[in-house]
């Protein structure tokens, strides 16, 4: 199936500081990618709607100059934690689609967990 | 009301066991209907989509009420290896990215 990475798995920094995480769609072009946060024992919540060649769409209440989505190519989204905090501290986790968007299937990166300390 | 609800659980159940999970949305506009698993630390993966006619998949039978606006997961016959959280996801008509439940943990004892 669809192969979506997603580097690094763990990161932790001190706050203040920014952290970028990639998104690569390894076997498929992504026109569309999302980005969803979850903490513990909650549920995925989508942040954001990653566009090839435009702007990101942002789900109300995350703030976009927060976090910077960039979709330069159609195999690469990253998102950049601005000036971290520790409430930032949260498993982010991006998904692609493959095909038709009625499919369903989203495929998943591994997920990145971000402690700021 | 929250778009979806879903039981957290857990719900410990003995090897060989039934289990049902339900999910109930709010949104009527939802559209297309799935399960997906993830395990601790894990990235969710696709169980299975639900129909309306409801469908089956090996030990696995997924239905969907919409006059309830609910859908179900039963599996039969548990494995160790069916423990995981299990995440009720919806789509809705013109939104291309997917909503998911809270999830219910499901852990099979041996």
């Amino acid at each position: 199936g669809a192969v979506v990475s997603q580097h690094p798995s763990w990161v932790i920094c001190k706050s203040g500081t920014s952290v970028k995480i990639e998104c690569r769609s390894l076997d498929f072009q992504a026109t569309t990618m999302f980005w969803y946060r979850q903490f513990p024992k909650k549920s995925l919540m989508l942040m954001a709607t990653s566009n090839e060649g435009s702007k990101a769409t942002y789900e109300q209440g995350v703030e976009k100059d927060k976090f910077l989505i960039n979709h330069a190519s159609l195999t690469l989204s990253t998102l950049t934690v601005t000036s971290a905090h520790p409430e930032d501290s949260s498993f982010y986790i991006c998904s692609a689609k493959s095909g038709s968007i009625n499919t369903g299937e989203l495929f998943f990166g591994e997920g990145s967990r971000l402690t700021v300390l | 009301r929250k778009e979806v609800e879903q039981d957290p659980g857990p719900f410990n159940v003995p090897e060989g066991a039934t289990v049902a999970f339900n999910c109930t949305y709010s949104n009527s506009a939802s559209q297309s209907f799935f399960w997906y698993r993830q395990d601790c630390r894990k990235e969710p993966k696709l169980l299975m989509s639900v129909y309306s006619s409801g469908n089956e998949d090996g030990r696995f039978t997924a239905q969907l009420n919409r006059a309830s606006q609910y859908i179900s997961l039963l599996i039969r016959d548990s494995k160790l290896s069916d423990s995981a959280t299990y995440l009720c996801v919806f789509t809705d008509t013109g939104r291309r990215a997917l909503t998911f439940g809270s999830g219910t943990r499901l852990q099979v004892q041996p």
